[in-house]
This record gives structure tokens, C-alpha cells and sequence, in this order.
């Protein structure tokens, strides 16, 4: 049974400052992984894919690595700011485009 | 991307009652799902929604307590049934086109059961 485990659980770190989020899985039979991010009370917005053939993906200020025979993956968020404070998730997704979630981090970024 | 909504964004219901959950997505797409988040937890996945069949649900979660249904290929319902406290939780629905593609979520339905 596939298993995701994100470190740190919580971070806050100054404004301006880049920051590594970790995701570990157990299962390397993967077909891609997602990072999200939750706001306190909203849904999840999907800030990333990439999918197993993949080592990286941008956006603006995020990069997300992914070792697939490793099980990890990393998001770098680049001059973090104020506005980057919620959870992030990261899943994996299996057979028939089913999630795994992982555990969450949950990130402040103080004035 | 696909454009997900949910009714209701949230309601307090008492023990014993039954709400259903409705997932409009504002384009046809292959694969919808249903996700339920625990306080301070993660996202569990309850079941895939099949379009004009039964649904697939995971372990630990029957239909008779999830009923679900799927009439077409925007919508869906998902029914807790006879609710307890321990159902109150955030249930998010989902949904994802054809292969291994990005997979968007619905705002989430807040459910408190008193």
C-alpha cells in the first residue's frame, strides 16, 4: 500500500527567504506526482505536475523535483512571500489516476 | 483545466440524517472521484465515481454508507448516510481527463455533525 510522508509538518520562515518542501512515497510504481496547495476553508489548487519520466517542473517561483526510484520529490518555492502561507500537499498518483496524499506542510511566511 | 463546483460549501446536520453532496464540472471529463478530509488530516480517497455503473470504492468505505452517483460525465452526488460525529469532515470531489493528467478539485463541502 502506497504510503506519502511530507517534511517538515510545519515551517514558517521570514518573507524573502527560499524554502524546500519534502515528499517521500513508498511505492516507485508511480505514473505522476501533483503538488497542491490549501488555503484555510477553500479546496486544493494543483501547482504542479510531473509525471514518472519527468525530473523537474517549473512555475514562476516553484520547482518540483521528482526521484522516482528514490521516492521523493522536492518544492522549492523561490523569495517566498506572505501570500505563499498555506498547506501544501503532495500526491501520487496510481492505478486509474488514484491519489495518495501526503501528510501536508503546512507553511507561514512572516513579514 | 476544469472548473469544479460543489453544493452545499457546508451544513450542520444532525446524527442519524443523510445529506447529498452535488460535483458539477463545467466540462465533460473521464475520471471524477470523491475525497474526504478528516480535521487536521490528509485527503483519503472514498470511491471513483463510473459514469452509468456502479461505483469503485476503497477500502474502508461501503456504499451503503456512500452511495453514490454518476448520471453523466459533469455530474455527481455523493449521499452520507445515516451520519454520525465521526463523519463530520471536508468532502472534496475531483476530476481528471482521459491518462495521468492533472487532476482539479472542487471547493469542498464542510460537514458538521451534531
Amino acid at each position: 500500500k502506497q504510503e506519502v510522508t511530507q517534511i517538515p509538518a510545519a515551517l514558517s520562515v521570514p518573507e524573502g527567504e527560499n524554502l524546500v518542501l519534502n515528499c517521500s512515497f513508498t511505492d516507485s510504481a508511480i505514473y505522476n506526482l501533483q503538488w497542491f496547495r490549501q488555503d484555510p476553508g477553500k479546496g486544493l489548487t494543483s501547482l504542479l505536475l510531473i509525471q514518472s519520466s519527468q525530473r523537474e517542473q517549473t512555475s514562476g517561483r516553484l520547482n518540483a523535483s521528482l526521484d522516482k526510484s528514490s521516492g521523493r520529490s522536492t518544492l522549492y518555492i523561490a523569495a517566498s512571500q506572505p501570500g505563499d502561507s498555506a498547506t501544501y500537499l503532495c500526491a501520487v498518483s496510481g492505478t486509474a489516476s488514484k491519489l495518495t496524499f501526503g501528510t501536508g506542510t503546512r507553511l507561514q511566511v512572516t513579514l | 483545466s476544469a472548473v469544479i463546483s460543489q453544493k452545499p460549501s457546508r451544513d450542520i446536520c444532525q446524527r442519524g440524517t443523510s445529506l447529498t453532496i452535488q460535483c458539477q464540472v463545467d466540462s465533460q471529463v473521464t475520471m471524477m472521484f470523491w475525497y474526504r478530509q478528516q480535521p487536521g488530516q490528509s485527503l483519503t480517497l472514498i470511491a471513483t465515481a463510473n459514469q452509468g455503473s456502479e461505483a469503485t470504492y476503497e477500502s474502508g468505505f461501503v456504499i451503503d454508507k456512500f452511495p453514490i452517483s454518476r448520471p453523466n460525465l459533469t455530474f455527481s452526488t455523493l449521499t452520507v448516510s445515516n451520519m454520525s460525529p465521526e463523519d463530520s469532515s471536508i468532502y472534496l470531489c475531483s476530476a481528471a481527463g482521459t491518462g495521468q493528467e492533472t487532476q482539479y478539485f472542487g471547493p469542498g463541502t464542510r460537514l458538521l455533525v451534531l
